[in-house]
């Protein structure tokens, strides 16, 4: 199993769509959580962590369910300009906990159409 | 100001040469890392420093070695470049807090193409 998986797309949407990426993670000690997005030919950016209670910035709104181990990320009111493949990322201990590091997922591309 | 840059953006050279990318950050943050992305856009963690210390290596091959000179600084050595080697290499850097590694915010990326 992946330690993160996401499902890849393309997701082509309408603007002013609803669109939802989901994202499991597979160690169960990870210890937190990320949503970044990435530009074509551009590098990464973190977009918003994500916290147990739930969290909303705007028109992003970002889940976590640590027993499922699942992640999710929802864009209201779609903008031509969110086009960009949305990274998700678990922060999990790493060399028995001694440090930790970033695991990406393949990332969703998402396509927003006028 | 650029929170972390790296040189060059671009790097065009020829298999077996030797070549050298340097990134700098100015956030104070004490962990440093090199991403690479392959062509099928996968970001995989290389190498990651803490302090000018070695903390993690991700079975990259021994051609690659990361130099630490101090925290802000963490460049990336790539001795005979193979034609796999073509890729993006990223720089990062984070904080730490409570001894956990908080978010990254990355360089711009080198183009690295070797013909």
């Amino acid at each position: 199993r992946k330690e993160v998986e996401q499902d890849p797309g393309p997701f082509n949407v309408p603007e002013g769509a609803t669109v939802a990426f989901n994202c499991t993670y597979s160690n169960s000690a990870s210890q937190s959580f990320f949503w970044y997005r990435q530009d074509c030919r551009k590098e990464p950016k973190l977009l918003m962590s994500v916290y147990s209670s739930g969290n909303e910035d705007g028109r992003f709104t970002a889940q976590l369910n640590r027993a499922s181990q699942y992640i999710s990320l929802l864009i209201r009111d779609s903008k031509l300009s969110d086009s960009a493949t949305y990274l998700c990322v678990v922060n999990e201990p790493n060399y028995g906990g001694a440090t930790n590091k970033l695991i990406f997922g393949t990332g969703t591309l998402l396509a927003v159409q006028p | 100001d650029t929170a972390v840059s790296q040189t060059p953006k671009y790097l065009v050279t020829q298999m077996g040469n030797d070549k050298s990318i340097k990134c700098e950050q100015n956030l104070g943050h004490d962990t440093m890392y090199w991403y690479k992305q392959d062509s099928k856009k996968f970001l995989k963690i290389m190498f990651s420093y803490n302090n000018k210390e070695l903390i993690i290596n991700e079975t990259v091959p021994n051609r690659f070695s990361p130099k630490s000179p101090d925290k802000a600084h963490l460049n990336l050595h790539i001795n005979s470049l193979e034609l796999g080697d073509s890729a993006v290499y990223f720089c990062a850097s984070s904080a730490r807090r409570e001894g956990i590694n908080t978010e990254a915010f990355f360089g711009q990326g080198t183009r690295l193409t070797v013909v």
